[in-house]
């Protein structure tokens, strides 16, 4: 079966760096997404990969390993509105979207 | 520029009610879907329009849909039940696999 998995919920601190894995199992590849949801609200794209390596935008990163089935978000300089859930997606290779159940992060003063 | 639109926010029907979510989107997008979000599960893909006037796969059990023009596509509760009880989230994109737009979800609670 295809699979997604992201930690349920991390806590991070206001300034500090936080990284949100996410490890993949699906029926081919075509590029893995990331979404930011604040509560209540729709989700909003953050970034795609489809290479291996790091893309950076801003304070968010995301960076894949395609042998490894392994993605992560990294956010840097933490403030308080990036309290939300961070959910990966996989696109297969019917260009299905997999989801994570994704992860809340908590961002503490 | 709207994005896309959904009504209702919220809702609560009784089970074998039927209802009507509406979707629409302003961005001339080919594409469009509607998933349901449950806590503790990624998003569940209900089913997906690839344009206007076509419907691309077999419709699951106790939900209609149609896309009669670009902008719009409804989601129908044939007889409602309590195991449809989630937030409906609908979404747009320009192509097959592109970034997502969706709308800011209806809650739907059947009792």
């Amino acid at each position: 079966g295809q699979n997604i998995d992201q930690p349920t919920e991390m806590t991070a601190t206001e300034g500090a760096i936080v990284q949100i894995n996410c490890t993949y199992q699906t029926s081919g590849f075509n590029g893995l997404f990331w979404y930011q949801q604040h509560a209540g609200e729709a989700p909003t794209f953050l970034s795609y990969n489809v290479l291996d390596g790091l893309e950076e935008k801003g304070r968010f990163s995301s960076f894949l390993s395609r042998s490894k089935g392994y993605s992560y978000l990294l956010l840097k300089e933490l403030q308080m509105k990036d309290s939300a859930s961070y959910l990966c997606a996989v696109l297969d290779s019917n260009y299905q979207l997999i989801w994570g159940a994704g992860t809340k992060l908590i961002i503490k003063p | 520029n709207a994005g896309v639109t959904q009504t209702p926010k919220f809702h609560i029907l009784k089970t074998g009610q039927s209802m009507t979510l509406q979707c629409a989107q302003d961005m001339n997008h080919g594409y469009m879907s509607w998933y349901r979000q449950d806590p503790g599960m990624g998003l569940r893909l209900i089913y997906y329009s690839a344009a206007a006037g076509t419907t691309d796969k077999e419709v699951p059990n106790g939900y209609n849909v149609s896309r009669l023009n670009t902008e719009d596509f409804p989601l129908r509760l044939v007889s409602a039940a309590p195991s449809q009880t989630s937030v409906y989230l609908c979404a747009s994109s320009y192509s097959e696999g592109g970034e997502l737009f969706f709308g800011e979800g209806s809650r739907l609670t059947v009792l």
